[in-house]
């Protein structure tokens, strides 16, 4: 299996100001995806993470709110930008399929916005 | 959108079978039923995943009907760490993004 590390686990974070979360793999993976949980509910993805190019958001979703980077096949960061109270949410990252096996998922990211 | 639906909680004793039903009325053939959990907010987990045939691991059942339109996974001795928000989801095998439903919420009582 992977390790899937995701930093920051949790954080406080002012309104109107950005937090960038990462998550580092310990082997090289193809897919990565951003999903977003918020309080109570189910997990909804955000984007699908594509090495050397712009990732693919889903519905809903736009860069310019969570930008995202994927600079080789072991890292990936999304940025919450001018973050307002609705942001606040665990953030987790996913790795698909890999090596044959199922989705791994990091242990998230709990964001609070104040 | 989310192609599955399943019951929003279910209890279940200690030590018997816990038994979640999940609907995918729409589900095409080459798509497969997958099951994760998720415990106290952690990252899902991955439980089991089916075409058509029943399947078994060292941690669940899952059985599929014939027809495909639903599922059910058992947990076939339940304990209290069984507790948590069960996840039925379809997917195409080739494609790696997930896309959650609502869930069961399982409470596991002594």
């Amino acid at each position: 299996s992977a390790v899937i590390s995701q930093k920051p686990s949790r954080d406080i974070c002012q309104r109107g100001t950005s937090l960038t979360i990462q998550c580092q793999v310990d082997s090289q993976v193809t897919m990565m995806f951003w999903y977003r949980q918020q309080p109570g509910q189910s997990l909804t993805l955000i984007a699908t993470a594509n090495q050397g190019s712009e990732a693919t958001y889903e519905s809903g979703f736009v860069i310019d709110k969570f930008p995202i980077s994927r600079p080789n096949l072991t890292f990936s960061t999304l940025t919450v930008s001018n973050m307002s109270p609705e942001d606040s949410s665990i953030y987790l990252c996913s790795l698909g399929n890999f090596r044959g096996t199922e989705a791994f998922f990091g242990q998230g990211t709990r964001l609070t916005v104040v | 959108d989310a192609k599955t639906t399943q019951p929003p909680s279910m209890d279940c004793a200690e030590g018997r079978a816990a038994n979640l039903p999940c609907n995918h009325s729409t589900i095409s053939g080459n798509e497969y039923v997958y099951w994760y959990r998720q415990i106290h907010s952690q990252g899902p987990q991955y439980i089991i995943h089916g075409l058509k045939n029943n399947e078994t691991n060292e941690m669940a059942s899952l059985i599929i009907t014939e027809d495909r339109k639903s599922s059910t996974l058992i947990l076939p001795h339940a304990t209290l760490r069984d507790t948590a928000v069960y996840y039925c989801i379809v997917r195409t095998y080739n494609t790696d993004k997930l896309i959650f439903g609502t869930g069961t919420r399982l409470q596991v009582f002594p």
